[in-house]
């Protein structure tokens, strides 16, 4: 059964970049795309990012000044960077693997990052 | 700008009632890219349904799902404790590629 298993720091100071890693186990890393969401303490979802096999990310108008999305198939992993870190970005960081569906079907556990002085 | 709007905000229910959440796109919508979500304390959404109808793996049938257009709806026919939650809606589409809804919180009454 295919999981989602990510890392990264978790508490982070006001002006640096965040960076959070997610590989695939279990599975051929055969999703369509791959996403980052994020959900605000007490708020609901909000859909950062995602990025194909081949390397070409979409990003929400939003954050794409601030957001990068890389992916390496060999390792099944992807990654996420956020610069210019405010305490807005306080946050649970989520990937999850989107399907041919147009649904996220796998989700990573979720890390939760904090960004404070 | 393209919004999903999830009404009630919350419904209060007793295990055993039947629930119905809508998700309300600010334009039509093609079915098959409307999902839900369930979300417990603490936990990583799970996918209920896809293609607006569709149930995902492991997802019983007491799950269902409907709507066209720009209405869509989640029914949960007869709640189980283990069903209170927060239920999302989510559109994928081209500008913005994906779109939550605002959630709808099931508790238990």
């Amino acid at each position: 059964q295919e999981q989602l298993q990510q890392w990264g720091a978790g508490l982070l100071k006001p002006s640096e970049t965040l960076s959070l890693s997610c590989a695939e186990y279990g599975g051929s890393f055969s999703g369509d795309y791959w996403a980052w969401i994020r959900q605000p303490p007490g708020k609901g979802l909000e859909w950062m990012g995602h990025i194909n096999h081949g390397g070409s990310a979409i990003y929400n108008v939003s954050l794409q000044s601030r957001v990068t999305i890389t992916v390496d198939p060999f390792k099944k992993q992807f990654s996420l960077n956020l610069r210019s870190l405010t305490a807005a970005d306080t946050a649970v960081y989520y990937c999850a693997r989107v399907t041919v569906f147009h649904c996220m079907d796998v989700w990573g556990e979720g890390t939760t990052v904090t960004v404070s002085s | 700008e393209f919004v999903l709007t999830q009404s009630p905000g919350t419904l209060s229910l007793s295990p055993g009632e039947r629930a119905t959440l809508s998700c309300r796109a600010s334009q039509s919508i093609a079915f098959s890219f409307l999902a839900w979500y369930q979300q417990k304390p603490g936990q990583a959404p799970r996918l209920l349904l896809y293609g607006a109808s569709s149930r995902a793996t492991g997802i019983p049938d007491r799950f269902r799902g409907y709507g066209s257009g720009t209405e869509y709806t989640l029914t949960i026919t007869r709640l189980e404790p283990e069903d209170f939650a927060v239920y999302y809606c989510q559109h994928y589409g081209t500008s913005p590629p994906v779109t939550f809804g605002g959630g709808t919180k099931v508790e238990i009454k």
